[in-house]
């Protein structure tokens, strides 16, 4: 059974610019979720992708957005980019939702200058 | 909003040893408390969890145990193995958030 695949592994971006990132959950799962890891404040959560629907939402201002196919596979944007947007991007894929179990892919390491 | 203290935030120990690591939740209605390791350049893994209706739950080396009471949950590793280094994460979710909340992470390092 394949793994939670996220794409591309490693970005650099300028300031300003955006980004999209992706997430491609384990078959069968519905729901994605995003989260932002730093070295200051750790994993933070994201928001929530439930069958295309958001279903819940973290304390990230709105130049972070995403998005969910109808294949479960979901995105995420991040727009007019700041250096302390550089973190790990983690996807985990779950089931049904946040209380059940969640696999993380392997993140995506975005690089601000 | 629900908080999650992880402590110690490093913990180095001989192999063969046994490694403990303690979280405090805040949200007393939280019913879901996975824990995850995470090697280097890795995403989180999920290694064992345990819900507010059970106490303790063993996998092999690993076990979890729940107080509700004083809403706190640990992990505990047995016979620690040099490949058990990583840094290790507990989190909590509550119906009420439907969030689920990290602890900061602890760095295990097993010494051959």
């Amino acid at each position: 059974k394949a793994g939670v695949t996220q794409t591309p592994r490693y970005l650099i971006k300028t300031r300003g610019q955006q980004v999209t990132l992706s997430c491609s959950p384990i078959s069968g799962h519905r729901s994605v979720s995003w989260y932002q890891q730093t070295p200051g404040q750790g994993l933070q959560f994201l928001f929530e992708y439930f069958s295309e629907t958001q279903r819940n939402k973290g304390n990230f201002p709105g130049r972070f957005s995403g998005r969910q196919f109808s294949n479960s596979r979901s995105e995420m944007n991040v727009s007019t980019l700041e250096l302390g947007d550089s973190a790990l991007y983690l996807c985990a894929s779950s089931l049904t939702g946040i209380n059940t179990e969640a696999f993380f892919g392997q993140g995506t390491r975005l690089t601000v200058v | 909003g629900e908080n999650v203290e992880q402590h110690p935030s490093t913990l180095s120990v001989q192999e063969g040893d046994s490694a403990v690591i303690k979280c405090t939740y805040s949200d007393s209605a939280s019913n879901y408390f996975p824990w995850y390791k995470q090697e280097l350049g890795k995403g989180p893994q999920l290694i064992i969890d345990i819900r507010s209706n059970v106490g303790e739950k063993k996998d092999q080396r690993i076990a979890v145990t729940l107080n509700k009471t004083a809403k706190h949950f640990s992990l505990h590793i047995t016979e620690t193995q040099p490949e058990d280094s990583a840094v290790y994460f507990c989190a909590a979710t509550s119906p009420r958030t439907d969030k689920l909340i990290f602890g900061t992470g602890t760095r295990l390092q097993v010494f051959p």
